[in-house]
């Protein structure tokens, strides 16, 4: 079974700029999450899709984080503008829940490591 | 609020040497606790987990008892490897939703 893909690997950006994420979770896993891992520290819930519809965004900065999950499948997080402390991880996971209360292992990607300049 | 708070680490240790990782929680409730674990340039995986007061969870030679008395899911390895090190999570779930919530991880550092 393939594990969830993320791409890019990595990114550099000037402050200001824009920069999209992608992630593909694994086949049938209807529940996608995207974690901010700041150096440092833990990952931090930005946002919880059930199929295509948003969970929990309650920590997603708004006016510059977005994010979407269109056909339930494949997702992308988006910054614009972005400032120096998005510099972090950004971690995609998925697990089979198909409730938002589901307690299906999460299972994450590799990562991209954002760099704002 | 829920929260999670792990020993500051890094953590350096012979081959052989007895591991432990402290995590404490705060949470409302019956949270789910967790160990991640997240070797050199790969993503998170999940080491263990409990359930519920009591139960230990245990994998590769790892464990840890969820001790709500305590309020805590330290972590513990008779005798670890060059390969065991990583940077190790522990995380909580708790609530309607899977959301994660994580420490702030301690690097393992075993030297031969």
């Amino acid at each position: 079974e393939a594990g969830v893909a993320q791409s890019p690997r990595y990114k550099i950006i000037e402050k200001r700029q824009s920069v999209a994420f992608w992630c593909n979770p694994i086949s049938g896993h209807a529940t996608l999450y995207w974690y901010q891992q700041i150096l440092g520290q833990g990952p931090k819930l930005l946002i919880q899709f059930q199929n295509n519809g948003v969970v929990d965004d309650s920590q997603l900065p708004k006016d510059r984080f977005s994010a979407e999950r269109l056909k339930g499948v494949d997702s992308t997080l988006k910054i614009q503008p972005a400032k120096l402390e998005d510099s972090a991880v950004y971690l995609c996971a998925s697990s089979r829940a198909t409730s938002a209360g589901g307690r299906d292992e999460q299972f994450f990607g590799p990562g991209t490591r954002l760099t704002v300049l | 609020g829920n929260s999670v708070t792990q020993m500051e680490g890094p953590v350096t240790l012979s081959e052989e040497a007895f591991l432990t990782i402290n995590c404490t929680y705060t949470a409302t409730g019956y949270p789910s606790l967790f160990w991640y674990v997240q070797y050199p340039g790969e993503g998170l995986q999940l080491l263990l987990k409990a359930t519920k007061a009591d139960d230990k969870g245990s994998n590769k030679g790892f464990e840890a008892t969820y001790r709500k008395e305590t309020t805590s899911f330290h972590l513990e390895k008779g005798s670890v490897q060059v390969s065991d090190s990583a940077v190790y999570f522990c995380a909580l779930r708790s609530g309607n939703t899977g959301k994660l919530i994580f420490g702030q991880g301690t690097t393992l550092q075993v030297k031969p």
